[in-house]
């Protein structure tokens, strides 16, 4: 089944505003982690937090985890137009630690210049 | 200096055919995965190899069948290709579960 729900599906901002992305999970975790995919690219990994953190940064990017409500949310400031792709959360559950990531179904964030 | 890499890239072949995708990574890690992603983006695990190891096999036809020669390469051979396979593959590979590193994609269409 499908452990990971993104919400929106879809997102589209202009340049300079900030964009946030959830996702939520069901079951218990290791970590989640993030990753951006552009059109026609692989995944890229942008950043993990573990389930004893509750906040994460790096650069312009800012992830929050709440495993009471099994969510977590993604945020970036100050946004791009190169920040246009997708981004999924994954996580690594407790049941499979380490043996796997389940992807959530991505958000499409387009920034507009 | 690519870290995961994959071929073909791009693959349009005739429903019946029997195709393989290629990966190999130089980043001496251990496990290595093809997932698959969909039209809606979806993106699901196939298969995972720790080590040449089969450590997850989903709920893949057994058209499917990957090959793992050594813990760098891990190829993906897929018989009797149906329409309901054209999809993209990516392989990937990760050290100790943490962060996937994935190839660039295998954009299989199936005509």
């Amino acid at each position: 089944s499908q452990q990971g729900e993104e919400d929106p599906q879809a997102l589209s901002i202009q340049e300079g505003e900030n964009a946030t992305m959830n996702c939520s999970y069901k079951t218990s975790i290791n970590n989640l982690q993030w990753y951006r995919q552009n059109s026609g690219r692989g995944l890229v990994h942008l950043i993990l937090i573990r389930s004893n953190e509750r906040e994460k940064h790096s650069g312009r990017l800012r992830v929050t985890l709440d495993t009471s409500k099994k969510s977590s949310s993604l945020l970036i400031t100050a946004s791009r137009a190169a920040d246009t792709a997708s981004y999924f959360c994954a996580t690594d559950a407790l049941e499979t630690s380490g043996s796997r990531l389940t992807f959530g179904e991505g958000t499409q964030l387009t920034v507009n210049p | 200096d690519t870290a995961v890499s994959q071929t073909p890239k791009y693959l349009v072949t005739q429903m019946g055919n029997d195709k393989s995708i290629k990966c190999e990574q130089n980043l001496g890690h251990d496990t290595m995965y093809w997932y698959k992603q969909d039209s809606k983006k979806f993106l699901k695990i196939m298969f995972s190899y720790n080590n040449k190891e089969l450590i997850i096999n989903e709920t893949v036809p057994n058209r499917f069948s990957p090959k793992s020669p050594d813990k760098a390469h891990l190829n993906l051979h897929i018989n009797s290709l149906e329409l309901g396979d054209s999809a993209v593959y990516f392989c990937a590979s990760s050290q100790a579960g943490l962060t996937i590193y994935f190839g660039e994609g295998s954009w299989l269409t199936v005509v």
